[in-house]
């Protein structure tokens, strides 16, 4: 079992640009969360996926947008990127959306805005 | 709202000492807490979790964490610290994200890193 993984690992754009990451969730997960964890600060909620749509978003712009496939992989979409934007991107998945059921995480996407 | 507060930002122990990372947070609803471990350049590991039952819960690596409603704590301890233990520490508390509370996510706290002296 792979576990979570995403791609790519490391990403830089320039403000005003779009980017596009992806993951792929745990053999038999199908919920997938995003979350944006700035340098030295915990992560935050951005998104959750189940059944090919979004169940909720956090404190997020409309920059930032999403998708689930079939297979339960998952974008996430960031529109005219700002430096701010520049942070660690996690993945993760857990089996359904039952609240104690464990969220395992991929290694991150690290994206750097210039 | 729902949050979570860990005191101390940066925690250093010499190996073979207890390790205590604390952790308090607060929730509207009974609490599922989690504590999840971070090493540099990876993703999160979760150690350990409460739901409900036994307060006492006990993780991966030798970690356990005490849950105390009275206290809205859920600190972190592990005896005998090693070298291999120093990383960055995340609490976090799930919260539902929908009125019907059928939808959670983790709200998590600032982190605490761990550094271990030989």
């Amino acid at each position: 079992d792979a576990g979570v993984t995403q791609s790519p690992t490391h990403l830089i754009k320039t403000r005003g640009q779009q980017v596009t990451l992806r993951c792929s969730p745990k053999s038999g997960h199908d919920t997938v969360s995003w979350y944006q964890q700035a340098l030295g600060q915990g992560p935050q909620f951005i998104f959750q996926y189940y059944e090919e749509e979004e169940r909720q978003r956090g404190n997020f712009p409309d920059r930032f947008s999403g998708h689930q496939f079939p297979n339960y992989s998952s974008e996430l979409n960031v529109n005219a990127l700002l430096l701010g934007d520049s942070a660690l991107y996690l993945c993760a998945s857990s089996l359904s959306l039952a609240r104690g059921n464990e969220q395992f995480f991929g290694p991150g996407t690290r994206l750097t805005v210039l | 709202a729902q949050s979570v507060t860990q005191l101390g930002s940066h925690v250093s122990v010499s190996e073979g000492a207890l390790v205590l990372l604390r952790c308090n947070y607060s929730s509207s609803v009974p609490p599922y807490l989690f504590w999840y471990v971070q090493y540099p350049n990876q993703g999160l590991q979760l150690l350990l979790k409460y739901t409900t039952g036994a307060t006492l819960v006990k993780g991966i690596n030798g970690f356990e964490a005490e849950f105390k409603k009275s206290e809205t704590s859920f600190h972190l301890t592990k005896p005998s610290a090693h070298m291999s233990d120093a990383a960055e520490y995340f609490c976090a508390v799930s919260v539902p994200i929908n009125s019907g509370g059928s939808n959670y996510k983790l709200t998590f706290g600032k982190g605490t890193l761990l550094t271990v002296n030989p």
